[in-house]
């Protein structure tokens, strides 16, 4: 029973290059979230998605930023044009539900560092 | 202004011993949820243990245990018998009924002496 799987685990960009972090969530979890952590820091929650749909994308920045969760395949973050500020630790979490008892289940993360 | 807030950055305790990380929190929800999670330095995010705000008792899980202090809004986390495997960051978070994700504190550095 596979954990949230992402990839990859590093990825080296220059600056105005393209990120896709990819998530594929617990098997019969429905709900994925993003999150973004910066060295010494808490996770800093991006976006919440169900099947096909954004539910609550609040803490991502307006620009350059997107996020999918397809009827088929994983959920992928996307970064436009990187900056060197985006380099962090982006983590995908899964959960079956919604609930306030519901924990998410990580996955390991993704490095991203810009050069 | 924080919904979660853990005021002690790095902590040191000696092996064997316990040791309890602080976290507070902000809601106006009467229902939400506790939670602690690991992350250990290679990076993945570990669930330790759930407190629901409808809880009579205090969480237990092993070695971990909830100091819930429902009027005062604090969760404190009490790590008994502290061994060397438990150096780590670890980040208290909320999940409201009314929210959508978790909220996470800035989280605690502990740090197990031999």
């Amino acid at each position: 029973n596979a954990g949230v799987m992402q990839n990859p685990r590093h990825l080296v960009r220059r600056r105005g290059q393209e990120a896709r972090l990819r998530c594929s969530p617990m098997k019969g979890h429905s709900h994925v979230y993003w999150y973004r952590q910066l060295p010494e820091e808490g996770l800093k929650f991006m976006v919440y998605l169900q099947k096909e749909n954004i539910i609550d994308e609040s803490g991502m920045p307006k620009e350059r930023f997107s996020a999918e969760f397809p009827k088929e395949g994983p959920s992928i973050l996307r970064i436009q044009q990187v900056v060197r500020g985006d380099s962090a630790a982006y983590f995908c979490a899964s959960s079956p539900g919604q609930a306030t008892n519901e924990k998410l289940f990580f996955g390991s993360g993704t490095q991203l560092s810009v050069l | 202004a924080q919904k979660i807030t853990q005021t002690q950055p790095g902590m040191f305790v000696q092996e064997k011993e316990a040791v309890t990380l602080d976290c507070t929190y902000d809601t106006s929800d009467p229902s939400y949820g506790l939670f602690w999670y690991k992350q250990p330095s290679s990076g993945e995010m570990i669930f330790l243990i759930y407190q629901g705000s409808y809880d009579q008792q205090n969480a237990t899980e092993g070695r971990y245990s909830l100091n819930f202090q429902k009027a005062r809004k604090s969760a404190n986390l009490v790590i008994s018998a502290s061994q060397l495997g438990d150096s780590a960051m670890y980040f208290c978070a909320m999940r409201e009924r009314a929210g959508n994700m978790l909220t996470f504190g800035g989280g605690t550095r502990l740090m197990v002496k031999p």
